[in-house]
């Protein structure tokens, strides 16, 4: 079973505030994944990292940021929150090939998300 | 990552089998057929994955076809809780890059009680 968590599970915010998501795996997965999703519709990649140090920016293009400072955890930030930004965030990792724990065939487990609201 | 084709709705009596089905024409040797399933509101959860070979989980079973384009996805007692969006997903298990997963639109199950 996947052990993979995101806090908060929602978030209603003001316009220009400063938001953190926070995401959480203990299976010492390397690789590390934010998704987008607004309702009804596809989940796209925004951010991803490789392990400790490497962040990179996805196929959907964000204004949000993200870091990486231990491999367990990978929080991503909006420096000022507006409107546009209300959507459903999700957060997933995966292992080497080879690796135990999702490694093989990299799978990808998911956390919970975080639903957001800009107000 | 190969373009993958799926009916956008089905419905199911609950009991019965559940049998996806997934259009991959243009697989290559190399790229796996990966389900997953998302049930409303949560993450998305992984179910199984296959190359050629059919597989089986304690989740469901995969049947791919000798020509591998395309594969069924059989949940074999489907309940009220199966009721997700399943997304049928190909590409090499690991090819660097982004090496995110593309979802697509999925084929949203409906089990009837």
């Amino acid at each position: 079973e996947a052990d993979i968590y995101q806090t908060p599970r929602y978030l209603v915010i003001g316009t220009g505030k400063k938001i953190t998501l926070e995401c959480s795996q203990t299976m010492g997965h390397d690789k590390m994944y934010w998704y987008q999703q607004d309702p009804g519709m596809e989940l796209h990649l925004i951010h991803y990292s490789y392990g400790v140090n490497s962040t990179e920016k996805g196929d959907l293009s964000s204004e949000s940021t993200v870091s990486r400072i231990r491999t367990e955890h990978f929080p991503l930030t909006l420096e000022s929150a507006r409107p546009s930004h209300t959507s459903q965030y999700l957060c997933a990792s995966s292992g080497y090939p080879g690796l135990a724990g999702g490694g093989a065939k990299n799978i990808q487990y998911f956390g919970a998300g975080t639903r957001l609201s800009v107000l | 990552d190969a373009k993958t084709t799926q009916p956008t709705s089905m419905d199911c009596a609950e009991g019965r089998a559940a049998n996806l089905p997934c259009n991959h024409s243009t697989i290559s040797g190399n790229e796996y057929v990966y389900w997953y399933r998302q049930i409303h509101s949560q993450g998305p959860q992984y179910i199984i994955h296959g190359l050629k070979n059919n597989e089986t989980n304690e989740m469901a079973s995969l049947i791919i076809t000798e020509d591998r384009k395309s594969s069924t996805l059989i949940l074999p007692h489907a309940t009220l809780r199966d009721t997700a969006v399943y997304y049928c997903i190909v590409r090499v298990p690991s090819g660097g890059g982004a090496d995110g997963l593309t979802f697509g639109k999925g084929t949203h199950l409906i089990i009837q009680p």
